[in-house]
């Protein structure tokens, strides 16, 4: 069975500065890669996904992430951040199967906090 | 881009009725659509997997009697919570995929059962 841990259930970063937030997760099989950010009361919106390829994914609003095999791990990345990234951001795998494999497990979330 | 919709985006229902959200794809034909619930500062969990014409897969733990999933179209998948009671209310999220690698999700229903 896969699962994801997000490490940090909330992180507060001062505006423009840097910011990660780390998702880890296990898995026996090969496994696509997720980050999607809500905003309070709102669904989910895709920042980035990794499938295959290049481990550095580049995403929308700035954000990327690296797939790590060795260290199981797809943390997120942003070189300076902006109020208005404030937000949940949930990390989810689910497997590179086929149609029965459709399913994203979500990690716990992380609650960033951008403070003036 | 692929743009899933749902309806209402807040409901109030008192105790004992039934509820009925929808949940659209508006620009693509989605083979599956899934329905989360979400409780306050929580993750997803998955409620259930319905691919359209067959019979929705629930979760282990939810009510398939309670929650009545049908997609009758690629187009369009409801979620029906029977006999609401106040235990129920919660964020409900759909999401529908076509096939591909990525779900899109809808905006949320927020029910609240008084």
């Amino acid at each position: 069975a896969q699962s994801v841990t997000q490490l940090d259930s909330q992180v507060p970063v001062f505006e423009e500065a840097p910011v990660e937030l780390r998702c880890n997760y296990s898995s026996s099989v090969s496994v696509y890669l997720f980050w999607y950010v809500q905003y309070p009361n709102q669904g989910l919106q895709l920042l980035l996904k990794y499938l295959s390829g290049s481990t550095l994914v580049k995403g929308i609003n700035g954000f990327e992430a690296e797939f790590n095999k060795s260290q199981t791990s797809f943390h997120l990345r942003k070189p300076s951040v902006h109020i208005s990234d404030t937000a949940e951001y949930f990390c989810a795998v689910r497997s590179g199967g086929g149609q029965g494999a459709q399913k994203l497990v979500f990690g716990q979330g992380t609650r960033l906090t951008i403070n003036p | 881009g692929a743009v899933v919709s749902q309806h209402p985006s807040r409901v109030i229902c008192k105790s004992g009725t039934s509820v009925k959200i929808e949940c659209r794809s508006l620009d693509f034909q989605a083979t599956t659509m899934f329905w989360y619930r979400q409780f306050p500062k929580q993750s997803l969990m998955l409620m259930a997997t319905s691919n359209e014409g067959s019979k929705a897969t629930y979760e282990q733990g939810v009510e398939k009697d309670k929650f009545l999933i049908n997609h009758a179209s690629l187009t369009l998948s409801t979620l029906t919570v029977t006999s609401a009671h106040p235990e129920d209310s919660s964020f409900y999220i759909c999401s529908a995929t076509g096939g591909l690698y990525e779900q899109y999700f809808g905006p949320g229903t927020r029910l609240t059962v008084t």
